[in-house]
Formats: C-alpha cells, sequence, structure tokens
C-alpha cells in the first residue's frame, strides 16, 4: 500500500512564474490536508480537502493561492505569481476519514523562488 | 484558538539516556486530540505517538510515551533508551475535534531538535 505522495519533491521557480504542486493520498483517504513548512519553523496548516470540496482554507492566503481535489486524480496546491517568500517545503497529509486520529504526510515538495 | 509552545529549541543527550521533551497546548475546547511526529534530516514527517484528551491512560508506542497532564496542558514525549538514529526535529501538535465528528488541520508547535551524543 503506497504512502502519501507529493511530486516534484523539489521545484524552483523564478518570480512571477506559477507552481504546481501535486499529492496522492493513501488508497482509500479522500480527506487531504496541506501546510506550508518555512525554514527553521513548524508546519502550519493552510487548508483541508475532501473529494471535490474545499472544507476549510481558513490558513490559506487570500491572494495568489489556491487548492483543488478533484473527483478523478491529484490534490493540486497552485501558487500563481511566485514572490520569494513563498520558499518553504509544502507538506500534504491524508486520512481516511473525518474522524480519524491519524493524519500520514507525504515527503513534501521543496519550493524555491529565485 | 489553539496554541501550541515547545520551550526547548535543542537539545543534546547521551546515548542510552531517557529523554523528555516539552510540550504545553492552549485551547477552549473538551475535545482535542496530540499528536508527536519527528523529522529527520530527509525532511519527512513520521508519526509517532497520539492521545486523545479523553483517554484516561497515557499513550506508549514502544520507546516512546506521552505523559499527559491534562490540568497542565502539558503533553511531553519521553524516549526511553535513545538512540543515534532519533536524532532529528521533534514537532507537537494538536487537533480540536468538534462534536460532529469533524476535524481540521493541526497545530505545530515550532519544534525541537533533538541530538543524540555517542
Amino acid at each position: 500500500n503506497a504512502g502519501v505522495m507529493q511530486n516534484p519533491r523539489h521545484l524552483v521557480r523564478r518570480r512571477g512564474q506559477e507552481a504546481r504542486l501535486r499529492c496522492s493520498p493513501m488508497k482509500g483517504h479522500s480527506h487531504v490536508y496541506w501546510y506550508r513548512q518555512l525554514p527553521e519553523e513548524g508546519l502550519k496548516f493552510m487548508v483541508y480537502l475532501q473529494k471535490e470540496n474545499i472544507i476549510d482554507e481558513s490558513g490559506m492566503p487570500k491572494e495568489r493561492f489556491s487548492a483543488e481535489f478533484p473527483k478523478e486524480g491529484p490534490s493540486i496546491l497552485r501558487i500563481q505569481q511566485v514572490v520569494r517568500g513563498d520558499s518553504a517545503a509544502y507538506f500534504c497529509a491524508s486520512s481516511p476519514r473525518l474522524e480519524a486520529n491519524e493524519q500520514f504526510f507525504g515527503p513534501g515538495t521543496r519550493l524555491t523562488v529565485l | 484558538a489553539q496554541k501550541i509552545t515547545q520551550t526547548q529549541p535543542g537539545m543534546f543527550v547521551q546515548e542510552k539516556e531517557a529523554v523528555t521533551l516539552d510540550c504545553t497546548y492552549d485551547t477552549s475546547d473538551q475535545s482535542y486530540g496530540l499528536f508527536w511526529y519527528k523529522q529527520p534530516s530527509s525532511g519527512e514527517m513520521i508519526f509517532l505517538i497520539y492521545q486523545g484528551s479523553y483517554d484516561e491512560q497515557n499513550a506508549t508506542e514502544g520507546r516512546y510515551s506521552l505523559n499527559f497532564q491534562k490540568a497542565r496542558k502539558s503533553a511531553n514525549l519521553v524516549i526511553s533508551a535513545s538512540q543515534l538514529g532519533d536524532s532529528a526535529m521533534y514537532f507537537c501538535a494538536m487537533r480540536e475535534l468538534y462534536s460532529g465528528g469533524g476535524a481540521d488541520g493541526l497545530t505545530f508547535g515550532k519544534g525541537t531538535h533533538l541530538i543524540i551524543q555517542p
């Protein structure tokens, strides 16, 4: 049973470009969470999605950031017009059901904005 | 609002000694879950242990145990017989559990960098 998959593992973008980060949850998991980890910091919650629905986006920046989890395919975190401050590790986690205790994390995508 | 405080930015411990990593939390909710994750230098987040606010027993998982003191709002991680491979960042996290069964994202502390010395 494969774990949570994230790709790419490393992404380099120039200021103003778009970044697309993908997350495939564990098989059978329909709940996906995105987190951002700035250097020397803990993870910060960004958004919680179920299939085709955004449940909680209270941690998402108001501009340039969006997330989706379509019926088919991976969850996508999209950052438009990236700036240097977007450089961070972005983690995706999944859980099988609403009341599950554990969130299984992917290996993360390290975004570097030049 | 939830808040997690980890007051130890870094710790050096001799191999085979026991380690206690501190974590205090703040929440107004009665129903919540507490988690510890390990992040080695490779970067992945590894789940270690979970404690529910209504669990009467302290959680244990192998060499890991969680010293849960609800009245003091603390959830310290204890690692017994430390090993060189335990060197990593350790994050305490919590999540409020709503009465309807819903749950949102985890709130993380800033972490403790643990270094085990031979």
